[in-house]
């Protein structure tokens, strides 16, 4: 059974459209990630969920959208994609939002044309 | 804010050979300090977690260590192998929110 698992692994559209990335984890963990790694392989922080609560948000634009229906679940919704958004997301969880041992999943290649 | 940066940012080794790869931080207040690796196209997989009060942590092959006052930590990869070619990424955990914040990685190719 995959820990954290994200869908869809690739994701190629057009600028200007909306899209979701899911992500879930059968870890009974309490807090969840999301990163964005750049072309040059540099991961940053956009949001952290403890117990569906939103606790960080960078400065990520207003176009990305978390949502966490439950603590198993943060989903990532992107409104008005640009070309600048293309980019690998990762999802990630965590016991807590202590000091704990960060679990990613494989990641979702999104590509705006 | 805190800063990781990881030195050098590529690396070429003959298989054999024990290796030291480097990770600083500006802020040494940190809560725990995460050395991961990521296959290309792959996740990233969690090899060693250092919390703040540890100085070194080892697994198989692997060890890690941590000085927090002067804002360094290493992995060591002993006996390296074709299979450790990978890039290693280390994950500084730090500031009221805990988030850790990654630096830019250590490119390994192990060649036979």
């Amino acid at each position: 059974d995959t820990a954290v698992s994200q869908t869809p692994k690739y994701l190629v559209t057009q600028m200007g459209n909306d899209k979701s990335i899911k992500c879930e984890q059968n870890l009974g963990h309490d807090t969840m990630y999301w990163y964005k790694q750049d072309s040059k392989k540099f991961l940053k922080i956009m949001f952290s969920y403890n117990n569906k609560e939103l606790i960080i948000n960078e400065t990520v634009p207003n176009r990305f959208s978390p949502k966490s229906p439950d603590k198993a679940h943060l989903n990532l919704h992107i409104n008005s994609l640009e070309l600048g958004d293309s980019a690998v997301y990762f999802c990630a969880s965590s016991q807590n939002s202590g000091a704990n041992v960060l679990t990613f999943g494989a990641g979702s290649r999104l590509t705006v044309l | 804010k805190q800063e990781v940066t990881q030195i050098p940012a590529a690396l070429s080794v003959p298989e054999g050979e024990n290796l030291v790869l480097n990770c600083s931080f500006t802020d040494s207040a940190i809560y725990n300090l995460q050395w991961f690796r990521q296959d290309p196209g792959k996740g990233l997989t969690s090899l060693l977690l250092i919390q703040s009060s540890q100085r070194e942590q080892t697994s198989g092959r692997l060890n890690a260590s941590l000085d927090k006052s002067s804002g360094r930590s290493t992995l060591y990869i002993a006996a390296s192998q074709p299979g450790d070619s990978a890039t290693y990424l280390c994950a500084v955990g730090s500031g009221g929110s805990y988030i850790p914040t990654f630096g830019r990685g250590t490119s390994l190719i192990v060649h036979p």
